[in-house]
């Protein structure tokens, strides 16, 4: 079965880190792009960041530049978000997500995970 | 960045009527146009990818249309698992998502 399993959310204090972790299971992680994606409580998808097959390049949304870091690990399948000097406005649930490319190559996110939900707060 | 919109933001709907929901890109972004729809509590599901393709395993009765600025989805027939937040997202640069569309009983 293809799957992504989040885990490392939780709460943290302003200024703190917390580290994310996505497991990929049922399919080739290293050949695909992969995302994060964050839904605030009660508010809509915001992608955050997305990583190359070897890790070579790297995207990430303006407001978590130069405070966040996504990594991959392809022979432990695994995919990573460092997030350091968080905020507030970072609480939300973090999605991992599966960037599939199609034949003409126009992407989408085909698999997600459940999510992690990571609270920042006094 | 592009923009997305979507319209209308909410909608009540009957079993069985024919809903569409648009959505609008601040530019052109082709047909690099993507459809998802989340229930509370779970991960959004992909149900049309490149504007108009339906993903392997959702119903026939979604459709999608469009290109340039302006796409459509369609559900021909809403069923009671319809009832959800739809968003679009353009995947022609860096992703953004449209702000949804909530789906509920009329």
């Amino acid at each position: 079965e293809v799957q992504l399993v989040e885990s490392g959310g939780g709460l943290v204090q302003p200024g703190g880190s917390l580290r994310l972790s996505c497991a990929a299971s049922g399919f080739t992680f290293s050949s695909y792009w992969m995302s994060w994606v964050r839904q605030a409580p009660g508010k809509g998808l915001e992608w955050v960041a997305n990583i190359k097959q070897d890790g070579s390049e790297k995207y990430y949304v303006d407001s978590v530049k130069g405070r966040f870091t996504i990594s991959r690990d392809n022979a432990k399948n695994s995919l990573y978000l460092q997030m350091n000097s968080l905020r507030a406005e970072d609480t939300a649930v973090y999605y991992c997500a599966r960037d599939w490319v199609t034949t003409d190559f126009k992407s989408a996110f085909d698999i997600w995970g459940q999510g992690t939900m990571v609270t920042v707060s006094s | 960045d592009i923009q997305m919109t979507q319209s209308p933001s909410s909608l009540s709907a009957s079993v069985g009527d024919r809903v569409t929901i648009t959505c609008r890109a601040s530019q052109s972004i082709s047909s690099y146009l993507n459809w998802y729809q989340q229930k509370p509590g779970k991960a959004p599901k992909l149900l049309i990818y490149a504007a108009s393709s339906l993903q392997s395993g959702v119903p026939s009765r979604f459709s999608g249309s469009g290109s340039g600025t302006d796409f459509t989805l369609t559900i021909s027939s809403l069923q009671p698992e319809d009832f959800a937040t739809y968003y679009c997202q353009q995947s022609y640069t860096t992703e953004t998502f449209g702000p949804g569309t909530k789906v509920d009983i009329k």
